[in-house]
């Protein structure tokens, strides 16, 4: 089964841009994936599907500012113009028929 | 309003049982393919169980399979995940979650604490 691999942590200033990395272990790099987002305290929230052409489909009501984009077996979340409230957990996730597995989560930190 | 509304979680003795719910509103239950995840404290996302739209298929994590049992009520918009020989290492937040490709409806979560 494919493993998601996410840098731990990430920061970046108020009203800037950040860009986050899922990358998908050897032999699955064709996997589509989706990006959650967790604020501190809440249940995770559901922010995309991102194929490996870069195609992406946003949940409801998910901001403009979040887009997705993808590079052969990377897949990565961008967050434009930052605000306070996208301080949170970002995990990625992608499945088969049986399974689903759950990347390790970047903590993103709005500076 | 499309919601997940898990509950039954508490403390429990090492050994021990629970079963959770998750009551659906909002869409046609009986459509969609739904699972089990878990977050322990600190911890990130683990995926736990999945069940079919019609609960004829199932499948669950290493970690679990043998003591914990998914089942759906599609007349009572219900999904349940009972949970026995419970350990300290299930200590989690479990949520139930929609699925079609991705997971995109999660419950808000309900806390089960194995403790003696």
């Amino acid at each position: 089964q494919p493993v998601l691999t996410q840098s731990s942590s990430a920061s970046a200033s108020l009203g800037s841009s950040v860009k986050l990395t899922c990358t998908l272990s050897s032999g699955h790099s064709s996997y589509i994936i989706a990006w959650h987002q967790q604020q501190p305290g809440k249940a995770p929230r559901y922010l995309m599907k991102l194929e490996g052409s870069g195609s992406y489909n946003k949940g409801s009501g998910v901001p403009d500012r979040f887009s997705g984009s993808s590079s052969g077996a990377d897949r990565y979340l961008t967050i434009s113009n930052l605000q306070s409230e996208d301080e949170a957990d970002y995990y990625c996730e992608t499945w088969d028929s049986n399974t689903r597995v759950f990347g390790g989560g970047t903590k993103l930190t709005v500076l | 309003e499309v919601q997940l509304v898990e509950s039954g979680g508490g403390l429990v003795q090492p050994g021990g049982s629970l079963r959770l719910s998750c009551a659906a509103s909002g869409f046609t239950f009986s459509s969609y393919w739904m699972h089990w995840v878990r977050q322990a404290p600190g911890k990130g996302l683990v995926w736990v169980s999945r069940i079919n739209s019609d609960g004829s298929s199932t499948s669950y994590a290493d970690s679990v399979k043998g003591r914990f049992t998914i089942s759906r009520d599609n007349a009572k918009n219900t999904l349940y995940l009972q949970m026995n020989s419970l350990r300290a290492e299930d200590t989690a937040v479990y949520y139930c979650a929609r699925v079609r490709g991705p997971a995109d409806i999660w419950g808000q979560g309900t806390m089960v604490t194995v403790s003696s």
